[in-house]
């Protein structure tokens, strides 16, 4: 089974700078897909980014990217310019040839102004 | 608008009914997943749909039971044989295989007097 570890339980970042969150995955697959997803107050998953596997290039929307590193299963998310609304629980997430998604335990962004 | 729409989004029971939690999508999605959340915790799936007329245990199915009656909705009851149902709970749908991207309903929150 595919498991997905987030290490860093909290994170917090000045407004206006860059912050990095950490995510690596166990699987055996060489076919999958990674996704950040953000959850704030609301509750509401939002999607932020997602990477395939079988591409080299790193996924990039806005300031939000990934160092996707597939040797060593690492998929962290870099958030450049942190806004206030930044602030929230990101998820990391696994997508692999079964039809659902695993995600780890989440990170806390707090962003201070 | 398209989308998943979760009810009740509050829901208090008292320990022993059964409770039934309602997830409706018109995104013309093949795939639907129910999620539990803890406090501070990530995602644990406990049921998945591929199809009408078909569906799966997830990791943490003890105590739920699903139908999928319709491609459009994928309710869940919460049996008095859970433990621990107090939790929120988030329904998603998505194209299918291979496991991409995840659409959220805005979930819901049971309470266990």
């Amino acid at each position: 089974a595919q498991t997905v570890t987030q290490s860093q339980p909290e994170m917090s970042v000045q407004e206006a700078e860059t912050v990095t969150l950490s995510c690596t995955y166990d699987t055996s697959e060489s076919d999958y897909y990674l996704f950040w997803y953000k959850q704030p107050p609301s509750r509401q998953m939002i999607l932020v980014i997602r990477q395939e596997a079988y591409k080299q290039q790193n996924a990039t929307e806005n300031r939000f990217s990934v160092n996707f590193q597939k040797a060593a299963k690492s998929f962290s998310l870099k958030i450049s310019d942190s806004q206030l609304g930044d602030a929230a629980m990101y998820f990391c997430a696994y997508g692999g040839a079964g039809n659902m998604l695993t995600f780890g335990g989440g990170t806390r962004l707090m962003v201070k102004p | 608008d398209g989308g998943i729409t979760q009810s009740p989004k509050y829901l208090f029971r008292k320990e022993g009914q059964n409770v039934t939690l309602s997830c409706e999508q018109n995104l013309n999605h093949d795939a639907m997943y129910w999620y539990r959340q803890d406090p501070g915790q990530g995602l644990r799936l406990i049921y998945y749909s591929q199809i009408v007329n078909d569906f799966q245990k997830g990791d943490i199915a003890e105590g739920y039971s699903v139908s999928r009656e319709k491609k459009e909705s994928f309710p869940l009851t919460v049996t008095s044989a859970q433990k621990n149902p107090t939790a929120f709970y988030l329904c998603a749908s998505s194209i299918g295989r291979p496991a991409g991207e995840l659409f959220f309903g805005e979930g819901s929150r049971l309470t266990v007097l």
